[in-house]
Protein backbone atom coordinates (compact mmCIF):
# COMPACT_ATOMS: atom_id res chain seq x y z
CA UNK A 1 0.00 0.00 0.00
CA UNK A 2 1.01 3.18 -0.39
CA UNK A 3 3.64 4.87 2.72
CA UNK A 4 3.68 8.27 3.98
CA UNK A 5 6.89 8.90 5.59
CA UNK A 6 7.19 11.70 8.46
CA UNK A 7 9.93 12.89 10.04
CA UNK A 8 11.62 13.38 12.83
CA UNK A 9 9.38 10.63 14.92
CA UNK A 10 10.45 12.70 18.05
CA UNK A 11 11.98 15.98 18.89
CA UNK A 12 12.87 18.36 22.07
CA UNK A 13 13.53 21.70 21.50
CA UNK A 14 13.33 24.84 23.69
CA UNK A 15 10.77 27.31 23.91
CA UNK A 16 11.15 30.41 21.74
CA UNK A 17 12.71 27.62 18.78
CA UNK A 18 11.07 26.78 15.32
CA UNK A 19 10.01 22.78 14.70
CA UNK A 20 10.03 21.21 11.29
CA UNK A 21 8.22 18.51 10.76
CA UNK A 22 8.32 16.99 6.92
CA UNK A 23 5.76 14.44 5.51
CA UNK A 24 6.51 12.74 2.15
CA UNK A 25 4.58 10.41 0.45
CA UNK A 26 6.75 7.48 -0.96
CA UNK A 27 5.38 5.99 -3.74
CA UNK A 28 2.23 8.27 -4.66
CA UNK A 29 1.51 11.77 -5.80
CA UNK A 30 -0.45 13.50 -3.24
CA UNK A 31 -2.70 16.63 -4.35
CA UNK A 32 -3.41 17.09 -0.61
CA UNK A 33 -2.10 16.42 2.49
CA UNK A 34 -3.47 16.84 5.79
CA UNK A 35 -2.29 17.97 9.06
CA UNK A 36 -3.59 16.93 12.24
CA UNK A 37 -2.47 17.46 16.47
CA UNK A 38 -3.30 15.03 19.02
CA UNK A 39 -3.73 15.42 22.55
CA UNK A 40 -3.13 12.31 24.97
CA UNK A 41 -6.38 9.84 24.89
CA UNK A 42 -7.57 12.06 22.80
CA UNK A 43 -8.50 11.83 18.72
CA UNK A 44 -7.07 13.73 16.15
CA UNK A 45 -7.80 17.44 15.16
CA UNK A 46 -7.52 18.56 11.84
CA UNK A 47 -5.22 21.89 12.32
CA UNK A 48 -4.82 22.67 8.26
CA UNK A 49 -5.41 21.61 4.53
CA UNK A 50 -2.76 21.74 2.19
CA UNK A 51 -2.83 21.42 -1.49
CA UNK A 52 -0.08 21.32 -4.19
CA UNK A 53 1.39 24.61 -5.09
CA UNK A 54 -1.07 27.01 -3.17
CA UNK A 55 -1.88 28.22 0.59
CA UNK A 56 -3.13 25.81 3.45
CA UNK A 57 -6.95 26.45 4.58
CA UNK A 58 -6.31 26.32 8.61
CA UNK A 59 -9.22 25.21 11.01
CA UNK A 60 -10.40 27.70 13.16
CA UNK A 61 -8.72 28.45 16.10
CA UNK A 62 -5.53 27.75 14.29
CA UNK A 63 -3.07 30.33 14.01
CA UNK A 64 -1.57 30.66 10.05
CA UNK A 65 1.56 32.47 11.60
CA UNK A 66 2.36 29.98 14.23
CA UNK A 67 1.98 26.39 12.68
CA UNK A 68 3.45 27.36 9.05
CA UNK A 69 2.68 24.77 6.04
CA UNK A 70 4.41 24.15 2.77
CA UNK A 71 3.46 21.81 -0.24
CA UNK A 72 6.14 22.86 -2.46
CA UNK A 73 5.56 19.85 -4.64
CA UNK A 74 3.34 16.38 -5.16
CA UNK A 75 5.30 14.55 -2.35
CA UNK A 76 6.33 16.96 0.11
CA UNK A 77 4.77 19.19 2.87
CA UNK A 78 6.13 20.63 5.97
CA UNK A 79 4.83 21.98 8.90
CA UNK A 80 6.77 24.66 11.21
CA UNK A 81 5.73 25.23 14.41
CA UNK A 82 7.29 28.83 14.93
CA UNK A 83 8.71 30.21 18.23
CA UNK A 84 7.41 26.94 19.87
CA UNK A 85 5.82 27.19 23.58
CA UNK A 86 5.33 24.39 26.03
CA UNK A 87 1.49 24.33 25.10
CA UNK A 88 2.96 23.24 21.61
CA UNK A 89 4.27 20.12 22.89
CA UNK A 90 1.88 17.71 21.09
CA UNK A 91 1.64 14.73 18.84
CA UNK A 92 1.39 15.56 15.36
CA UNK A 93 0.14 13.77 12.39
CA UNK A 94 0.32 13.65 8.64
CA UNK A 95 -1.79 12.30 5.72
CA UNK A 96 -1.52 12.28 1.91
CA UNK A 97 -4.81 11.52 -0.24
CA UNK A 98 -3.55 10.28 -4.15
CA UNK A 99 -5.90 11.60 -6.47
CA UNK A 100 -7.35 7.82 -7.60
CA UNK A 101 -8.73 6.86 -4.59
CA UNK A 102 -10.82 7.87 -1.28
CA UNK A 103 -8.52 6.65 1.37
CA UNK A 104 -6.15 8.70 3.27
CA UNK A 105 -2.87 7.45 4.78
CA UNK A 106 -1.17 8.65 7.80
CA UNK A 107 2.14 9.64 8.85
CA UNK A 108 4.04 7.60 12.05
CA UNK A 109 3.89 10.88 13.87
CA UNK A 110 5.67 13.21 15.56
CA UNK A 111 6.02 13.81 19.01
CA UNK A 112 6.82 17.26 20.09
CA UNK A 113 8.31 18.22 23.23
CA UNK A 114 9.08 22.10 24.08
CA UNK A 115 10.65 22.86 26.97
CA UNK B 1 -19.95 17.28 7.01
CA UNK B 2 -21.42 13.76 8.55
CA UNK B 3 -20.89 13.26 12.15
CA UNK B 4 -20.42 9.83 13.15
CA UNK B 5 -21.07 8.58 16.51
CA UNK B 6 -19.08 5.48 17.89
CA UNK B 7 -19.64 3.86 21.32
CA UNK B 8 -16.41 5.48 23.45
CA UNK B 9 -14.99 1.51 24.55
CA UNK B 10 -15.57 -1.77 24.50
CA UNK B 11 -13.62 -5.06 25.99
CA UNK B 12 -13.36 -8.72 24.66
CA UNK B 13 -11.05 -11.25 25.12
CA UNK B 14 -8.62 -12.77 22.99
CA UNK B 15 -10.01 -15.22 20.49
CA UNK B 16 -13.96 -13.75 20.54
CA UNK B 17 -15.36 -11.39 17.25
CA UNK B 18 -15.57 -7.70 17.99
CA UNK B 19 -18.47 -5.94 16.39
CA UNK B 20 -17.96 -1.89 16.04
CA UNK B 21 -20.98 -0.05 15.45
CA UNK B 22 -20.97 3.26 13.82
CA UNK B 23 -23.68 6.21 13.24
CA UNK B 24 -23.77 8.42 10.47
CA UNK B 25 -27.11 9.54 10.22
CA UNK B 26 -26.22 12.63 7.74
CA UNK B 27 -23.97 10.48 5.29
CA UNK B 28 -23.80 12.16 1.54
CA UNK B 29 -24.42 10.06 -1.57
CA UNK B 30 -20.91 10.32 -2.59
CA UNK B 31 -19.47 9.32 1.19
CA UNK B 32 -17.44 6.30 1.47
CA UNK B 33 -16.98 4.76 5.12
CA UNK B 34 -13.59 4.55 6.18
CA UNK B 35 -12.21 2.85 9.31
CA UNK B 36 -8.79 3.25 10.53
CA UNK B 37 -6.57 1.42 13.90
CA UNK B 38 -4.30 3.90 15.60
CA UNK B 39 -2.08 2.88 18.51
CA UNK B 40 -0.71 4.70 21.39
CA UNK B 41 2.19 6.94 19.52
CA UNK B 42 1.85 6.24 15.78
CA UNK B 43 -0.22 7.73 12.99
CA UNK B 44 -3.61 6.01 12.12
CA UNK B 45 -3.64 2.90 10.02
CA UNK B 46 -6.04 2.13 7.53
CA UNK B 47 -8.61 -1.04 8.26
CA UNK B 48 -11.78 -1.20 5.60
CA UNK B 49 -13.25 0.98 3.15
CA UNK B 50 -17.21 0.31 1.45
CA UNK B 51 -19.85 2.10 -0.08
CA UNK B 52 -22.26 0.13 0.47
CA UNK B 53 -23.42 -3.21 1.74
CA UNK B 54 -20.68 -6.09 2.91
CA UNK B 55 -16.61 -5.15 2.08
CA UNK B 56 -14.13 -8.33 3.23
CA UNK B 57 -10.58 -8.01 3.27
CA UNK B 58 -7.97 -10.29 5.21
CA UNK B 59 -8.27 -8.33 8.50
CA UNK B 60 -12.22 -7.35 8.70
CA UNK B 61 -15.35 -7.00 7.29
CA UNK B 62 -17.24 -3.96 7.04
CA UNK B 63 -20.93 -4.37 6.87
CA UNK B 64 -23.03 -1.57 5.82
CA UNK B 65 -26.99 -1.75 5.59
CA UNK B 66 -28.96 -0.01 2.62
CA UNK B 67 -29.97 3.12 3.99
CA UNK B 68 -26.02 3.59 4.42
CA UNK B 69 -26.71 5.36 8.09
CA UNK B 70 -24.78 2.99 9.73
CA UNK B 71 -21.92 0.67 9.61
CA UNK B 72 -20.59 -2.07 11.29
CA UNK B 73 -16.34 -2.86 11.65
CA UNK B 74 -15.96 -6.65 12.26
CA UNK B 75 -13.08 -8.23 13.64
CA UNK B 76 -13.04 -12.16 13.54
CA UNK B 77 -11.18 -13.92 16.10
CA UNK B 78 -9.18 -10.94 17.96
CA UNK B 79 -6.16 -10.79 19.81
CA UNK B 80 -4.08 -9.07 22.31
CA UNK B 81 -2.60 -6.91 19.66
CA UNK B 82 -6.01 -5.70 18.67
CA UNK B 83 -6.25 -3.44 21.49
CA UNK B 84 -6.58 -0.03 19.65
CA UNK B 85 -8.48 3.38 18.85
CA UNK B 86 -10.70 2.40 16.41
CA UNK B 87 -12.27 5.29 14.26
CA UNK B 88 -15.49 5.32 11.77
CA UNK B 89 -15.29 8.22 9.16
CA UNK B 90 -17.01 9.38 6.06
CA UNK B 91 -15.20 10.90 3.04
CA UNK B 92 -16.76 14.24 2.87
CA UNK B 93 -16.58 15.52 -0.64
CA UNK B 94 -17.11 14.72 -4.15
CA UNK B 95 -14.63 13.13 -6.68
CA UNK B 96 -12.05 12.83 -4.16
CA UNK B 97 -11.34 13.90 0.02
CA UNK B 98 -11.58 17.19 1.05
CA UNK B 99 -11.11 16.89 4.83
CA UNK B 100 -11.67 14.03 6.93
CA UNK B 101 -13.08 14.94 10.64
CA UNK B 102 -12.23 12.60 13.15
CA UNK B 103 -14.75 11.41 16.03
CA UNK B 104 -14.20 10.21 19.22
CA UNK B 105 -13.33 6.89 18.29
CA UNK B 106 -13.92 3.36 20.48
CA UNK B 107 -11.30 2.08 22.25
CA UNK B 108 -11.64 -1.45 22.22
CA UNK B 109 -9.13 -3.26 25.00
CA UNK B 110 -8.40 -7.56 24.29
CA UNK B 111 -8.06 -9.21 27.27
CA UNK B 112 -6.20 -12.73 27.59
Amino acid sequence: GAVVSQHPSRVICKSGTSVKIECRSLDFQATTMFWYRQFPKKSLMLMATSNEGSKATYEQGVEKDKFLINHASLTLSTLTVTSAHPEDSSFYICSAAGVEDEKLFFGSGTQLSVL
Amino acid sequence: LAKTTQPISMDSYEGQEVNITCSHNNIATNDYITWYQQFPSQGPRFIIQGYKTKVTNEVASLFIPADRKSSTLSLPRVSLSDTAVYYCLVASGAGGYNKLIFGAGTRLAVHP
